[in-house]
């Protein structure tokens, strides 16, 4: 199985900063990554697919790059709805796998 | 969007069997992949089975495969997971999820249900 790894796994940030995610993937998956948002007590949110395109109605503060085996998601700016745990999903083979997450908290 | 719910769930004994549902509308159902993603409380995402737009592919996490059984009824606009032999560790809120392109196996997921918790425990 493609084991993926994200960094850090909590971070502390305020409204305004500007936030990286990363995730590496234990073997090259091109760029078939996706990024998901989860709040507590919900469904996590699908935001972004093939590592940089945004899911539709997803703000453009956010946004996705990398290929192969390292990934990133920014948030340009972060707003108080931003605050949430963020995973990142290989979908290059199966099974597919998450990353452990990242708790984005002020 | 398609809106997908899940029902099913509840708290059952170890050994015991379940059978989830979910119910998809407002969208095409029959093109898609579905999938079947489970989180232990507290804990991240695994993906647990799924299932062709045609029931062509079945796939299933190492951690069920020949426990659980997926299906799909595309008249009904619903997916199923048939859970046998349950043990402790398949305690989790399960969602339902829609993969994102018509007629592809690819794992690439969209549209979630708001999940449907299994207990198991004596």
């Amino acid at each position: 199985d493609i084991q993926m790894t994200q960094s850090p796994s909590s971070l502390s940030a305020s409204v305004g900063d500007r936030v990286t995610i990363t995730c590496r993937a234990s073997q090259g998956i091109s760029n078939s990554l996706a990024w998901f948002q989860q709040k507590p007590g919900k469904a996590p949110k699908s935001l972004i697919y093939d590592a940089s395109n945004l899911q539709s109605g997803v703000p453009s503060r956010f946004s996705g790059s990398g290929s192969g085996t390292d990934f990133n998601l920014t948030i340009s700016s972060l707003q108080p709805e931003d605050f949430a745990t963020y995973y990142c999903q290989q979908c290059n083979a199966y099974p597919p796998t998450f990353g452990g997450g990242t708790q984005v908290e002020i | 969007d398609v809106h997908l719910v899940e029902s099913g769930g509840g708290l059952v004994e170890p050994g015991r069997s379940l059978r989830l549902s979910c119910a998809a509308s407002g969208s095409t159902f029959d093109n898609f992949a579905m999938h079947w993603v489970r989180q232990v409380p507290g804990k991240g995402l695994e993906w647990v089975s799924g299932i062709s737009w045609n029931s062509g592919h079945l796939s299933y996490a190492d951690s069920v495969n020949g426990r659980f059984t997926i299906s799909r009824d595309n008249a009904k606009n619903s997916l199923y997971l048939q859970m046998n032999n349950l043990r402790a560790e398949d305690t989790a809120m399960y969602y339902c999820t829609q993969a994102f392109r018509s007629g592809s196996w690819s794992p690439v997921f969209a549209s979630w249900g708001q999940g449907i918790l299994v207990t198991v425990s004596s």
